[in-house]
């Protein structure tokens, strides 16, 4: 089945730091998606993205659509503690539903105050 | 509006106990999903339905059954629970037509003795 590589694993920062994350895939996606959860809840949607090349921001969040349409960042500026928590990249299934997420194994991010 | 609910929010049980983990939500939507999430391996996709009457299947299907009568609800059974389905298990929900924007419930997690 289809995979989405998420790098790092995980990362443990100073408050105020920025933050890079990215996600491969061996396939093509028409989309993508951010996901964050925090500790003990489920996932929230951050940002969405639909257009190869599309860059788009949530706050001091910013997600990018790579041109290759294989791959996708997240960026988050001034980190500060309440960004602590699992970020994920998602995408639907290709050739099949359309309704069918794959997720990532996910981002843990460390935020020291 | 309740979102999306999830009952019970955790459950023990031992070998070869069947039980049904309860996924409410009261936004009419149309999709609802049911995920599990194990350490280091993101969310992975159980079952899914696109409406009432309707369900399929996701990555990971075996040990899980489902239905789909109302739209508000999704409960998803464990015939004979096993060790192996030891997990934090999500429910998900979004309306037709933006199927990508999922609104997860808190969570319902399971231990298998």
């Amino acid at each position: 089945g289809q995979q989405l590589n998420q790098s790092p694993q995980s990362m443990f920062i100073q408050e105020g730091e920025d933050v890079s994350m990215n996600c491969t895939s061996s396939s093509i996606f028409n989309t993508w998606l951010w996901y964050k959860q925090d500790p003990g809840e489920g996932p929230v949607l951050l940002i969405a993205l639909y257009k190869a090349g599309e860059l788009t921001s949530n706050g001091r969040l910013t997600a990018q659509f790579g041109i290759t349409r294989k791959d996708s960042f997240l960026n988050i500026s001034a980190s500060i503690p309440s960004d602590v928590g699992i970020y994920f990249c998602a995408g639907p299934y290709s050739g099949g539903s359309n309704y069918k997420l794959t997720f990532g194994k996910g981002t843990l991010l460390t935020v020291n105050p | 509006n309740a979102g999306v609910t999830q009952t019970p929010k955790f459950q023990v049980l031992k070998t070869g106990q069947s039980m049904t983990l309860q996924c409410a939500q009261d936004m009419n939507h149309e999709y609802m999903s049911w995920y599990r999430q194990d350490p280091g391996m993101g969310l992975r996709l159980i079952h899914y339905s696109v409406g009432a009457g309707i369900t399929d299947q996701g990555e990971v299907p075996n040990g899980y059954n489902v239905s789909r009568s109302t739209t508000e609800d999704f409960p998803l059974r464990l015939l004979s629970a096993a060790p192996s389905q030891t997990s934090v298990y999500f429910c998900a929900s979004s309306r037709q037509g933006a199927h990508h924007t999922q609104y997860f419930g808190p969570g319902t997690r399971l231990t298998v003795l």
